[in-house]
């Protein structure tokens, strides 16, 4: 258990659609990272979040959204969803911001878009 | 080109062959860091090693040795004596730094091991 954990496990729904993927990071880590992955894409950096504010921005498309609250806590908001969205998102906590340490990374939420 | 090269796709070996997974990368900073995960059938994602490039040191930690070789930018994984257990997909990764002073991380596509009993 790495002590990161993500809301919900699974998520079903359909094109157009709005989520909102939640994760909390693991105790004392300031940083949240954002990941997608799918078959054809392997493991793509999002967004990173330090302390509350945007740190590093990676292939996050317009229609995503993330932030991270004054707990801690990060959420992922994924709009106007297409087939393509479908994939496995991972949010990641790491102690620094600067992105040189290792990062533990929550269970993953699946993402299946119909 | 690609920043962390993980040309092995998929490697199968049987129960207690030792089995080496290949990590080549590419940066032009002086400072920059190197991990390996691995990501079991369970989809986590598992923190392995760490390793900065101020230091070559060889790393053994139980059946698991890191091979560290700036010369030919390689950072290689060995599985000594592998199980079933062992079994998953395994990335490598790169940190270095961006123009904006952040490190920016970059993922290899990954090896996938399968460890026939």
């Amino acid at each position: 258990d790495s002590g990161v954990t993500q809301t919900p496990k699974h998520l079903i729904t359909a094109t157009g659609q709005r989520v909102t993927l939640r994760c909390s990071p693991r105790s004392g880590d300031l940083s949240v990272y954002w990941y997608q992955q799918s078959l054809d894409q392997g493991l793509q950096f999002l967004i990173q979040y330090y302390n509350g504010e945007e740190r590093a921005k990676g292939n996050i498309l317009e229609r995503f959204s993330a932030q991270q609250f004054p707990d801690l806590h990060s959420e992922l908001n994924l709009s106007s969803l297409e087939l393509g969205d479908s994939a496995l998102y991972f949010c990641a906590s790491s102690v620094d911001g600067k992105g040189t340490y290792e990062q533990y990374f929550g269970p993953g939420t699946r993402l299946t878009v119909t | 080109a690609q920043k962390v090269t993980q040309a092995q796709t998929e490697i199968s070996v049987v129960e207690k062959e030792d089995v080496t997974l290949d990590c080549v990368y590419e940066t032009r900073d002086t400072t920059y860091y190197l991990f390996w995960y691995k990501q079991p059938p369970s989809g986590e994602l598992v923190f392995l090693i760490r390793r900065n490039s101020f230091d070559e040191q060889n790393e053994i930690s139980g059946r698991y040795s890191w091979n560290f070789q700036k010369s030919t930018s390689s950072f290689n994984f060995t599985i000594t004596a592998s199980q079933v257990v062992d079994s998953a997909v395994y990335f490598c990764a790169l940190s270095e730094k961006t123009t904006s002073g952040t490190y920016k991380y970059i993922f290899g596509t990954g090896t996938r091991l399968k460890v026939l009993a």
